[in-house]
């Protein structure tokens, strides 16, 4: 049973470009959680997505940064015009139950470490 | 508001010896609580977690963790480390009816040596 998967592992983006990072999720799992961790920090949540929803943004910085998780394909977490501050590493977490059932177990993938110059 | 911290940013000992990671939480309302663990180049692997019930549970590798609610505690524990432990530890809440977010503490660094 694959685990959740995340590409590219490695981003290298010049500042103002823009970043795309994968998340596929374990099989059968329907919710998809993005985290941000700094360094020397722990992880901080961004959002939290359904199929073809956003069910909390409370996270995601309001300006640059995006979140979808379409009906197919995996969710995508996108920044525009990076900056240096958005060097970081970025995990993609997926679990089975969400709003009903409480916050279930999370399985997180192995992230994605932007780095931009 | 709500927080997760960890007593200890770095934690050094030698095989054999019995650790003891603390976590105090802040959070309104019913919690789940949990220890996730990442070793070297490797991604957070779940290590327990506390739904209701018992409040000492058992995870996996001998881990277990006590969550004592009038201290808004929930500290991990093992009676003697091996090498392999060596990896960061990080305590996460996560309210029983919200949306699914997990609120992290910043980590602690375990180093134990051979």
């Amino acid at each position: 049973n694959a685990g959740v998967m995340q590409n590219p592992r490695h981003l290298v983006r010049r500042r103002g470009q823009e970043a795309r990072l994968r998340c596929s999720p374990m099989k059968g799992h329907s919710h998809v959680y993005w985290y941000r961790q700094l360094p020397e920090e722990g992880l901080k949540f961004m959002v939290y997505l359904q199929k073809e929803n956003i069910i909390d943004e409370s996270g995601m910085p309001k300006e640059r940064f995006s979140a979808e998780f379409p009906k197919e394909g995996p969710s995508i977490l996108r920044i525009q015009q990076v900056v240096r501050g958005d060097s970081a590493a970025y995990f993609c977490a997926s679990s089975r139950r969400g709003l009903a059932g409480g916050p279930g177990e999370q399985y997180f993938g192995p992230g994605t470490r932007l780095t931009v110059t | 508001a709500q927080s997760v911290s960890q007593h200890n940013h770095h934690v050094i000992l030698s095989e054999a010896a019995s650790l003891e990671l603390g976590c105090n939480y802040s959070y309104g309302g019913t919690v789940n609580l949990f220890w996730y663990v990442q070793y070297p180049g490797q991604h957070l692997q779940l290590l327990l977690k506390y739904f209701s019930g018992d409040p000492l549970v058992k995870g996996i590798k001998g881990f277990e963790a006590e969550f004592i609610k009038s201290k808004f505690s929930f500290n991990l524990r093992k009676p003697s480390v091996q090498w392999s432990d060596t990896a960061e530890y990080f305590c996460a809440v996560g309210g029983s009816s919200n949306t699914g977010k997990l609120i992290f503490g910043q980590g602690t660094t375990l180093q134990v040596k051979p």
